[in-house]
């Protein structure tokens, strides 16, 4: 079973428009949670991350919000630009069973960025 | 500057070789991680190791083996390769220790079976 989803395979805005891509959980011991992006042919590199004592983590354009009692977070972009198209992965990492580290990812969304 | 690397970026094997995919780093990183991405499946997690003489297996470690002899290299062996085994292969690398969860990844290497 699924423990991390992304829902939507692709999602595509308009340029200076908000994106926003979502991933829902359902172990409630994971306790941290990170964005990857990734281009093609190219390994997926960290983009912003949030532990569990917070609700909101900014950087710059990007914005990650927990919803803990919903199991659900969501990664906003704004404004969106061109090269930010790209598939985004969210991962989710929790302190049980000795897996320290291990992240587990969801099936990722492609994000298409129209000029 | 720190970096992670893999070799070959590219391969084309048979049915029934043995195959191994190449990690190295050289953030000093103790762990150390290969996933496989599919169309539809995301990344899943192969095998993991958490520092030297240390493997684990992962979520999809069927037909696969690791070895952990220094700290840098994380070689991934397909014992005899199957048209399954077709994907992207990631390596990727994090701190030891409670709080460091980022991991960082290599470019890829795309094997193909056939």
């Amino acid at each position: 079973d699924q423990q991390v989803k992304q829902n939507s395979p692709s999602l595509s805005v308009q340029e200076g428009r908000i994106s926003i891509l979502n991933c829902d959980y359902t172990n409630s011991m994971f306790d941290y949670f990170l964005w990857y992006k990734k281009y093609p042919a190219e390994g997926p590199t960290f983009l912003i991350s949030i532990s569990s004592i917070k609700d909101k983590n900014e950087d710059g354009r990007f914005t990650v919000f927990l919803n803990k009692s919903a199991k659900h977070l969501s990664l906003h972009i704004v404004p969106s630009q061109p090269g930010d198209s790209a598939v985004y992965f969210c991962a989710a990492s929790g302190r049980y069973g000795g897996s320290q580290g291990n992240l587990i990812f969801g099936k990722g969304t492609k994000l298409s960025v129209k000029p | 500057d720190a970096e992670i690397t893999q070799s070959p970026r590219h391969k084309i094997t048979e049915t029934g070789r043995q195959v191994t995919l190449a990690c190295h780093q050289t953030w000093n990183h103790n762990n150390m991680f290969w996933y496989r991405q599919d169309l539809g499946h995301g990344l899943r997690l192969i095998h993991y190791s958490y520092g030297v003489q240390d493997t684990n297996k992962g979520e999809v470690s069927d037909g696969y083996s690791v070895s952990r002899s220094n700290t840098e290299d994380l070689p991934l062996t397909l014992e005899s390769a199957a048209s399954s085994q077709t994907s992207v292969y990631f390596c990727a690398s994090s701190k030891a220790g409670a709080g460091y969860n980022e991991q960082f990844f290599g470019p890829g290497t795309r094997l193909t079976v056939l």
